[in-house]
Formats: C-alpha cells, structure tokens, sequence
C-alpha cells in the first residue's frame, strides 16, 4: 500500500534513447513534484504541478517534459538521453506547497 | 538567496554516544523547516516538522530543535539502525519547492 510508488526503480539505456519515468500517489494530495538526486546526494528541484498545473520548471533542459494527466499521477518523459542525465529521479507529492514531502523509492537512471 | 546547509558533512558514532546534527538556513518567511531520513537506496523518509522558534519534537530517540537561524537534531543513545543520511529541507517563500540541505552522514557503530 504504497503511498508514493514510481516505476521503473532501474533504468539502464544508451545515448540517445528516449525514456520514461511513471508516479502515482494515493494520499489524495493536490502537489506533486520531481526532483534529481546527483552522486553526492544532493536533492534539487527539477518540476512542481499543483492540481495538473505546471507551478516550477527549475531551468531544466527541454528534453525532459513532466506530464500530469490527474491530480494522481506525474509522469517525467526525458528526450535523447544523455551520460549527464545519469542520477537518482525521486517522484514526491505534498498536500500543499509548503507541508511536508512523501517521497517515492526513487528511478537510479544510468545512461551508457 | 535561500539556502540551506547542513553539518557535519559525516558523522561516525559508537552505539550509545548521544551527538547533535546541525541545520543552518536562511530562508525568507520560514513555513516550515522538515526533518527526513535517508537510507541507501531509498527515498527521504518524513520524520520532523519544525515551524517556530523555541518548538521541539521527539521520535524514540531523535528531538529535533528549531531557533531562528538553525534547528539541531539531537539523537539520544543512537543504535546502529539509526545509520542513515539525514536531510533537513526548507520550502521557499512563495514558491511550491524545497531546498535541501546536502545532508549529514550517521554511522552508528556497534
């Protein structure tokens, strides 16, 4: 009964390739959000959507396009993927803006 | 600019020795300063929210403590399954994110 579950967990491809990242949350929350996690562990901010509204597009490359078809769901599609898009991608949701953050298990992309 | 920074980068404790993990942050309009905990391969688990000075809470054997440029998080007596990282976050004014700290490392040794 996961409250904030994404899939895949692994996610080996090659240069070039196109894939995607799925998110659904189950806590009825209206926030949702996509952060990268780099090698030193550092969380940073990539989108936010309040109600299927794009709130924050941190100045991320437009290969990657986040796509919330619900209030639920928040899906991360990322174009000709690239060694540097190698990280962990964490899928988070909030009740608002500004309470605490549920996150998912996380996606370890590893671009080849 | 928000910020907020975390220390000591990494922490090494025998099992039983009480230590405190700092969070410093500069955030206009403090709404909230969060607690979570990290373990490999996971994602940051909820654990504290903070929202005035001088407020304490408490989980087994974590308090987190709030002033009004840091918060500590105090770990009383830590066993070996307390090892984790342990991220403090801060939402910005105004806006639907939240900066993280870099997190500080706890090895709890047996």
């Amino acid at each position: 009964d996961t409250a904030v579950s994404q899939t895949p967990k692994y996610l080996v491809t090659q240069m070039g390739n196109d894939k995607s990242i799925k998110c659904e949350q189950n806590l009825g929350h209206d926030t949702m959000y996509w952060y990268k996690q780099d090698s030193k562990k550092f969380l940073k901010i990539m989108f936010s959507y309040n109600n299927k509204e794009l709130i924050i597009n941190e100045t991320v490359p437009n290969r990657f396009s986040p796509k919330s078809p619900d209030k639920a769901h928040l899906n991360l599609h990322i174009n000709s993927l690239e060694l540097g898009d190698s990280a962990v991608y964490f899928c988070a949701s909030s009740q608002v803006g500004d309470s605490e953050a549920f996150f998912g298990q996380g996606t370890r992309l590893t671009v080849v | 600019e928000d910020q907020v920074t975390q220390s000591p980068e990494a922490l090494r404790l025998q099992e039983g020795e009480s230590s405190s993990l700092n969070c410093s942050y500069t955030v206009s309009g403090l709404r909230g300063l969060f607690w979570y905990r990290q373990d490999p391969g996971k994602g940051p688990e909820f654990l504290f929210t903070l929202y005035s000075a001088g407020e304490e809470k408490e989980k087994e054997r974590l308090k987190a403590t709030l002033t009004k440029k840091e918060s500590f998080l105090h770990i009383t007596a830590p066993k070996p399954e307390d090892s984790a990282t342990y991220l403090c976050a801060a939402p910005t004014s105004g806006t639907y994110k939240y900066i993280f700290g870099t997190g500080t490392r706890l090895k709890v040794l047996a």
